[in-house]
C-alpha cells in the first residue's frame, strides 16, 4: 500500500541553527501538506503546497519556514533559525485533492536544544 | 477562527460495546470531516471522513454528520482493546486546504 514516507525520524539540533526535513509523498497525490503536532497539543496545520507553489499557510508559517519540491518525489520543510518552541512531531501528509483526505506520514521529532 | 472541540476524555469502554466519539465545529464552511485514529507517539491514522448529512459505514465504524448542528461523530462498534488511542476529529472547506484538528479523545477500551 502507497505510504508517505519522512526522514530523519528524530533530528536534534541546537537553537540557531537550520534544519530540514523531507517527505515523500504518495506518488499520484496532488496535495502536499506540512503539519505539526507540540507534545500533548493538537495537530496543526503549517502549510499546503499544490502545482509547485504554496497554496495556504497558517500563521505559525512564518518567514523562519520555507518549503520546496526539488525534484518528482521530494517535499521538504526547511526551518532556517530554530528555536526552542519549535521542537515538535512534524507531519507531511498528501492527499489527491483540495480538502480531501490526507493521508500522513510517521513524522519527524524534532528537539531544539 | 476555526475551531473543533472534542472532549479530550479519557473515555473508557468495556470490550464489545459501542464507544461513541463527538466533536463539534464552529465554521459553518466547513465541508468534510475526518477521523484520525493516533496511538501514543505515533502519527494520525485515517479511519473515516464524510461530507453528507447522515450516516456512513465502513466495517466497525460509523461516522454520523449534522451540519445544522455542527456535529460530527464517530461510533465504534465491538470495541476492541487495539482501539485504544485518541481519536482526532478535523474539519477542512470553506476555502481552506488544511485540515483544522480538534485536541483529541483518548478512548480505552477495557478487557
Amino acid at each position: 500500500e502507497p505510504e508517505v514516507t519522512q526522514t530523519p525520524s528524530h533530528q536534534v539540533t541546537q537553537m540557531g541553527q537550520e534544519v530540514i526535513l523531507r517527505c515523500v509523498p504518495i506518488s499520484n497525490h496532488l496535495y502536499f501538506y506540512w503539519y505539526r503536532q507540540i507534545l500533548g497539543q493538537k495537530v496543526e496545520f503549517l502549510v499546503s503546497f499544490y502545482n509547485n507553489e504554496i497554496s495556504e499557510k497558517s500563521e505559525i508559517f512564518d518567514d523562519q519556514f520555507s518549503v520546496e519540491r526539488p525534484d518528482g518525489s521530494n517535499f521538504t520543510l526547511k526551518i532556517r533559525s530554530t528555536k526552542l518552541e519549535d521542537s515538535a512531531m512534524y507531519f507531511c501528509a498528501s492527499g489527491q485533492g483540495r480538502s480531501t483526505e490526507a493521508f500522513f506520514g510517521q513524522g519527524t521529532r524534532l528537539t531544539v536544544v | 477562527q476555526k475551531e473543533v472541540e472534542q472532549n479530550s476524555g479519557p473515555l473508557s469502554v468495556p470490550e464489545g460495546a459501542i464507544a461513541s466519539l463527538n466533536c463539534t465545529y464552529s465554521d459553518r464552511g466547513s465541508q468534510s470531516f475526518f477521523w484520525y485514529r493516533q496511538y501514543s507517539g505515533k502519527s494520525p491514522e485515517l479511519i473515516m471522513f464524510i461530507y453528507s448529512n447522515g450516516d456512513k459505514e465502513d466495517g466497525r465504524f460509523t461516522a454520523q454528520l449534522n451540519k445544522a448542528s455542527q456535529y460530527v461523530s464517530l461510533l465504534i462498534r465491538d470495541s476492541q482493546p487495539s482501539d485504544s488511542a485518541t481519536y482526532l476529529c478535523a474539519a477542512s472547506g470553506g476555502g481552506a486546504d488544511g485540515l483544522t484538528f480538534g485536541k483529541g479523545t483518548h478512548l480505552i477500551i477495557q478487557p
